[in-house]
């Protein structure tokens, strides 16, 4: 069964650093996320991206935060100076279309340990 | 998005019916009821949608009310792996222009007892 894809399971980064979060959706599918999970908290939508561009972001994604479908088959996060509080999970998910009945998959996450 | 209501937690014996409630008193017409589910810092995986008739799929049925302020999944026989926080998520669907994001409450941790 075809499945959402992360990499690195785990990041830790020191403060102010850059760090790239990659994704690879599955195949088929033409609608791209990203959700935050901050520990012991609530699952968090960040952004939604559709051919080549972003149709829509939460006020969590700042101008820190970018997206990008670098070629056909990779989707990353890109947070150019990381702070203390965005450590979390980042789950990547992906689906065939954006609204009606879609489902969102999710990746395994991962996990971004700021110091 | 409509707000949704679910207790905070629920225990059930492994082998017996897990029935999950949710409420959605102020859902709208063009809403759907989705229950997705996250085991253990796992990435949320989907179980199920329906607007307003009952549901049936190989993870899980959902029941909605007749007036569609409530609904409840049902798991027929939990197992120890289906232990996961569950929720309970309306949107709207309108085509490909209604919102893409998923908004995650609390959900119902659910955990499954031997």
């Amino acid at each position: 069964e075809p499945e959402v894809t992360q990499t690195p399971s785990h990041q830790v980064t020191q403060m102010g650093q850059e760090v790239i979060l990659r994704c690879v959706p599955i195949s088929n599918h033409l609608y791209f996320y990203w959700y935050r999970q901050i520990l012991g908290q609530k699952v968090e939508f960040l952004v939604s991206f559709y051919n080549n561009e972003i149709s829509e972001k939460s006020e969590i994604f700042d101008d820190q935060f970018s997206v990008e479908r670098p070629d056909g088959s990779n989707f990353t996060l890109k947070i150019r100076s990381t702070k203390l509080e965005d450590s979390a999970m980042y789950f990547c998910a992906s689906s065939r279309r954006r609204g009606g009945y879609n489902e969102q998959f999710f990746g395994p996450g991962t996990r971004l340990t700021v110091l | 998005d409509a707000k949704t209501t679910q207790p905070p937690s629920m225990d059930c014996a492994e082998g017996r019916a897990a029935n999950l409630p949710c409420n959605h008193s102020t859902i709208s017409g063009n809403e759907y009821v989705y229950w997705y589910r996250q085991i253990h810092s796992q990435g949320p995986q989907y179980i199920i949608h329906g607007l307003k008739n009952n549901e049936t799929n190989e993870m899980a049925s959902l029941i909605i009310t007749e007036d569609r302020k409530s609904s409840t999944l049902i798991l027929p026989h939990a197992t120890l792996r289906d232990t996961a926080v569950y929720y309970c998520i309306v949107r709207v669907v309108s085509g490909e222009t209604s919102g893409s994001r998923l908004t995650f409450g609390e959900g119902t941790q659910l955990t499954v007892n031997p």
